[in-house]
């Protein structure tokens, strides 16, 4: 089993919809959760970390974790073309420790 | 604020060789982290340094190392090159040591090195 899990997708979601993106981690232990946006070619990109169950919205982010069922998601509203990109979750065992694990990425394609 | 640079940008190597990379970090950030990126493995942890001393490793051979000078740029070597060892390798710098430690995990990469073993 892979420390996270992704669906790589592709995902593809008319524009204007929500698009859900999930994560799975296998370590109980994990303290930090985030996720990345990586464009083609580009470098990933930080745009959303969350450390308590719940939800945390960013504008038209929202990531939500749940810490028992060991499940990260994100969710973008009012999806637009330039969210296109893959993106990746990422999960740090040790707060303060800078040694992510992440997982292989999810490609989502917004169809206008 | 300039961003993380890496050098150089696109690099051509034959097995058996060897290969530097360099990283320099934002301005104020001292820890400096390189991640190995293939389409079948994803993003990979090799290593992270702070204050020129390797904090953390990832699971690679020995024959993948690094080290951080006192300016906290930061330089990782292969050596004896794979077929395999091609990737695209970034580089990652975050503030760490300040007490907000949401501020201390954010990871902010460079463009990359793109490594190709022929």
């Amino acid at each position: 089993q892979k420390e996270v899990e992704q669906n790589s997708g592709p995902l593809s979601v008319p524009e204007g919809a929500i698009a859900s993106l999930n994560c799975t981690y296998s370590d109980r232990v994990s303290q930090s959760f985030f996720w990345y946006r990586q464009y083609s070619g580009k470098s990933p990109e930080l745009i959303m970390s969350i450390y308590s169950n719940g939800d945390k919205e960013d504008g038209r982010f929202t990531a939500q974790l749940n810490k028992a069922s060991q499940y990260v998601s994100l969710l973008i509203r009012d999806s637009q073309p330039s969210d296109s990109a893959t993106y990746l979750c990422a999960v740090n065992r040790d707060f303060g420790n800078e040694k992510l694990t992440f997982g292989t990425g999810t490609r989502l394609t917004i169809i206008p | 604020k300039a961003g993380v640079t890496q050098t150089p940008r696109y690099l051509i190597k034959t097995r058996g060789q060897q290969v530097t990379l360099s990283c320099s970090p934002i301005s104020g950030h001292r820890s400096v982290s390189w991640y190995q990126q293939t389409p079948g493995q994803g993003l990979q942890f090799l290593f992270e340094y702070f204050s020129e001393t390797q904090r953390n490793k990832g699971n690679f051979p020995g024959r993948f190392s690094g080290r951080q000078f006192s300016n906290s740029r930061s330089e990782m070597n292969v050596s004896t090159l794979e077929l395999g060892d091609s990737a695209l390798y970034l580089c990652a710098s975050s503030l760490t040591g300040t007490a907000d430690f949401s501020a201390n995990e954010k990871l902010f990469f460079g463009s990359g090195t793109q490594l190709s073993v022929l």
